[in-house]
């Protein structure tokens, strides 16, 4: 069974801190998405991860896959009020129907 | 607008009675997914549709459940007999067939009373 699990669990932080939240599995994955979703609506995607080792960047946010595949982290430089929400790490399962195995999801709240 | 639409997009209904949601995915998109997600977990899987057919279904979901594509394009859930742990968010997502990127709708939020 492919688990994902994501920390820390809650972060509470002042705006302007940075701040890094972690998504391990003991499986490799082929690639890695990040989705920020808030209350009472459906995640959205942020970035797909898909080469070990591989680093993207969206503006404030740095992703990284590790070069096993099987972990990836999110950085967020000089948070603001408008970072809060639940990011969610997902993977493809390994079947032909590429349904997504999120993780436990991080809740962020950014205090301005 | 050319993303995922749900509806409704909140629905509250007495134990035991049926519900129907529906989704529209993205039109060029022939994969469509239904989730489910409680609060404070990630979504989990329900069932998935390549066009019109049913490929895949979840152990999660049980035989109160269906799920349908007609025409490859619109999705509907019906859960009948509808009890109080069926509450939750209910996503629909879309995807090409070569891409792993899923795209969400807004979801169906659930209360079963």
């Amino acid at each position: 069974t492919q688990l994902l699990e994501q920390s820390p669990q809650f972060l509470s932080i002042q705006e302007g801190e940075n701040l890094t939240v972690y998504c391990n599995s003991s499986s490799v994955f082929s690639s890695l998405q990040w989705y920020r979703q808030e209350p009472g609506e459906g995640p959205v995607l942020l970035v797909t991860v898909v080469t070990g080792g591989e680093v993207k960047k969206l503006k404030r946010l740095t992703f990284q896959f590790g070069d096993a595949r099987k972990d990836s982290s999110l950085h967020i430089t000089a948070a603001q009020p408008g970072d809060t929400g639940l990011y969610l790490c997902a993977g493809p399962d390994r079947g032909a129907t590429n349904k997504l195995i999120f993780g436990t999801g991080t809740l962020l709240a950014v205090q301005p | 607008d050319t993303g995922v639409s749900q509806n409704p997009r909140h629905k509250i209904t007495k134990r035991g009675q049926n519900v129907t949601f529906r989704c529209d995915p993205i039109s060029e998109h022939n994969r469509l997914y239904w989730y489910r997600q409680t609060l404070g977990q990630g979504p989990e899987f329900l069932t998935y549709f390549q066009n019109e057919a049913q490929l895949e279904k979840s152990r999660l979901l049980s035989d109160r459940f269906s799920a349908e594509r007609p025409k490859g394009s619109f999705s509907t859930l019906e859960i009948q007999r509808t009890e109080q742990g069926d509450s939750a968010m209910y996503l629909c997502a879309s995807s090409f067939f070569t891409s792993y990127e899923q795209y969400f709708g807004p979801g169906t939020r659930l209360t079963v009373t």
